[in-house]
């Protein structure tokens, strides 16, 4: 099977440097996603890493480490409009491949 | 020129109900999904299915259905519905080889 773990919760202050960290286990990888949802909304695509390194998009920022099973999102520049619930996803192999999402972390900006 | 759209937004229906919830891309992507999102937001994929195969989750009632009239379209059909029902069903799509999905606004569906 398949199985994501990231933290439920993170507040920063508008400005600041947050980091999402992701951990997973699957059957056959192929990348790590991250998405973005706010309250009422649909899950927006972020970024995706099939290999290791860091990739980098305006103010977010992905990095995967496929030896450790491990990923993060990186914002800079926090912004209130950056309050929203973030996903990371993996996709394995076989009938796994379909993307299986980690629990979310609510992410909070205060002023 | 809305890329992945579901109808209705929202549904409110009693238990027992037959209802469905239809689905539209004009991605022209070759996978489409459908995802249930509960109350604590988890998203939990349900069903994948492009022109050569359905893969379902073993968790999903088989009174859980989704129906494929073409590649653009997948509905979802859902019988003798029940109050665990309740929750956000996503639509998605995908293109093989390109990284990410697509989601639709989202059914919130209710059922009494």
């Amino acid at each position: 099977g398949q199985s994501l773990e990231q933290p439920s919760e993170v507040t920063a202050v508008e400005g600041a440097i947050v980091q999402i960290n992701c951990t997973y286990q699957t059957s056959g990888f192929y990348g790590l996603s991250w998405y973005q949802q706010h309250d009422g909304g649909a899950p927006t695509f972020l970024s995706y890493n099939a290999l290791d390194g860091l990739e980098e998009t305006g103010r977010f920022s992905s990095f995967l480490s496929r030896s450790d099973s491990y990923g993060y999102l990186l914002l800079q520049e926090l912004q209130m409009k950056d309050s929203a619930s973030y996903f990371c996803a993996v996709r394995g192999s076989g009938s796994a491949r379909q993307l299986t999402f980690g629990s979310g972390t609510q992410l909070t900006v205060l002023p | 020129d809305t890329a992945v759209s579901q109808t209705p937004k929202y549904l409110v229906t009693q238990m027992g109900n037959d209802k469905s919830i239809k689905c539209e891309q004009n991605l022209g992507h070759d996978t489409m999904y459908w995802y249930k999102q509960d109350s604590k937001k988890f998203l939990k994929i349900m069903f994948s299915y492009n022109n050569k195969e359905l893969i379902i989750n073993e968790t999903v009632p088989n009174r859980f259905s989704p129906k494929s009239p073409d590649k653009a379209h997948l509905n979802l059909h859902i019988n003798s519905l029940e109050l665990g029902d309740s929750a956000v069903y996503f639509c998605a799509s995908s293109q093989e080889g390109q990284g990410g999905y697509t989601f639709g606004s989202g059914t919130r569906l209710t059922v009494v």
